[in-house]
């Protein structure tokens, strides 16, 4: 069975600082993988997505993610983090009718 | 347009109410899906529709009903909820189908539901 694990329930950075979330799947074939922002009562945003090619994706507001099949990992970094980044990241691996979401990593940006 | 459409955004309902969400996307998908989120939670789904029939239902308890009248709209009627029910309820659609263009699920903003 497909699932995903976010090793970080919390993670706190300071503005300007380097970013990097963690995500850990297990999949029994090629993985469609996504993250995805949340910020407080608010719907999800996709940030970026994989599906096959190039295992560097980037995606919007600066961020990009590296599929690495060795680890089964796809971790989101970003170099330089903004305060508005300061939301709950979500890592999902599946197909259109199957998807599942890890639990979450929530961000606190420091001033 | 590649929006997803919830209303209302807030809700608030006694145990015996009887009420409805509901959620609109005009990209021409042809699935779309209830999700269930309570606080500091991920999703959880609850059901899936695709092509306008019901193809997922994730054990849910028979006081939700969702509803698909056609390819643009979908509901959720609620009826004898309890509190433990309050969570944000979030709708989203996806093209149908394998492959690497139907994978990616469009999210609305979700509807806060409170049950008194």
């Amino acid at each position: 069975a497909q699932s995903v694990t976010q090793p970080d329930i919390h993670i706190t950075v300071s503005e300007g600082a380097s970013l990097e979330l963690r995500c850990n799947y297990s999949y029994g074939a090629t993985p469609y993988l996504f993250w995805y922002v949340q910020s407080p009562g608010q719907g999800l945003q996709l940030l970026l997505k994989y599906f096959s090619g190039d295992t560097l994706v980037q995606g919007i507001k600066g961020f990009e993610a590296e599929f690495k099949r060795s680890q089964s990992s796809f971790n989101l970094r970003k170099p330089s983090v903004h305060w508005s980044d300061a939301a709950e990241y979500f890592c999902a691996v599946g197909a259109w009718n199957d998807m599942r979401f890890g639990a979450g990593t929530r961000l606190t940006v420091k001033p | 347009d590649t929006e997803v459409t919830q209303t209302p955004k807030h809700l608030v309902m006694g145990m015996t109410n009887k009420k409805s969400l509901k959620c609109e996307q005009h990209m021409g998908h042809r699935a779309m899906y209830w999700y269930k989120q309570k606080a500091k939670k991920p999703p959880e789904l609850m059901f899936v529709y695709s092509y306008e029939k019901l193809s997922i239902n994730e054990s849910v308890p028979s006081r939700f009903s969702p509803e698909c009248p056609n390819s643009s709209l979908l509901n959720l009627h609620l009826h004898a909820l309890q509190p433990e029910d309050s969570a944000l309820y979030l709708c989203a659609s996806s093209q149908v189908g394998e492959g690497d263009f139907y994978n990616e699920q469009f999210f609305g903003p979700g509807t806060r539901l409170t049950v008194l």
